[in-house]
């Protein structure tokens, strides 16, 4: 079992562009979510997903920012014309039904220059 | 949603010595209260777990307490040795079967040689 995979590791976009995080669950799992991590500060909840369904979205900015889990293929956080504000680590986790253990990926580290 | 509250937000201590961690929640219907740690530059990791229906669990030199009235719980760590050196973060979560969790701020515990 390879684990949550998230890709890229690094992204560095320019302000206004859109950046597009990727996240693998493991295998077996379907639910997905995504914590947003601000240099020297702790994790905070953005999203929370099931296949084809967002179930809990109160952590996610109103404006920019989206998020899907689609029947095939991994869940993208998608931010749409970034600002610097928005530079952080973003992780994924993903936990199986009935379980309430979550296992985290390597996070992608976002730099907005 | 929940607010989880955790202290101190850095901790010091001697090779050998114990380190409490402590964190306090406040929806009293949170049944699930995970603690994770986090090396520099990588995932967050599961370390110990306990859930609403226990006050103790222990794991060789990790243990973690529950206190449901006082809707506090702690990290204590025994004979610490360097590798302990990392952020630790307590969380609570409010469903039952999901895993939204919501973070505390974080402890970073640096363990002296």
């Amino acid at each position: 079992n390879a684990g949550v995979m998230q890709n890229p590791r690094h992204l560095v976009r320019r302000r206004g562009q859109e950046a597009r995080l990727r996240c693998s669950p493991m295998k077996g799992h379907s639910h997905v979510y995504w914590y947003r991590q601000l240099p020297e500060e702790g994790l905070k909840f953005m999203v929370y997903l099931q296949k084809e369904n967002i179930i809990d979205e109160s952590g996610m900015p109103k404006e920019r920012f989206s998020a899907e889990f689609p029947k095939e293929g991994p869940s993208i956080l998608r931010i749409q014309q970034v600002v610097r504000g928005d530079s952080a680590a973003y992780f994924c986790a993903s936990s199986r039904t009935g379980s309430t253990e979550a296992f985290f990926g390597q996070g992608t580290r976002l730099t907005v220059v | 949603g929940e607010n989880v509250e955790q202290h101190p937000s850095t901790l010091s201590v001697q090779e050998g010595d114990s380190a409490v961690i402590k964190c306090t929640y406040s929806d009293s219907a949170s049944n699930y209260f995970p603690w994770y740690k986090q090396e520099l530059g990588k995932r967050p990791q599961l370390i110990i777990d306990i859930r609403s229906n226990v006050g103790e669990k222990k794991d060789q030199r990790i243990a973690v307490t529950l206190n449901k009235t006082a809707k506090h719980f702690s990290l204590h760590i025994t004979e610490t040795q360097p590798e302990d050196s990392a952020v630790y973060f307590c969380a609570g979560s409010d469903q039952t079967g999901a895993n939204n969790l919501f973070f505390g701020t974080g402890t970073r515990l640096t363990v002296i040689p």
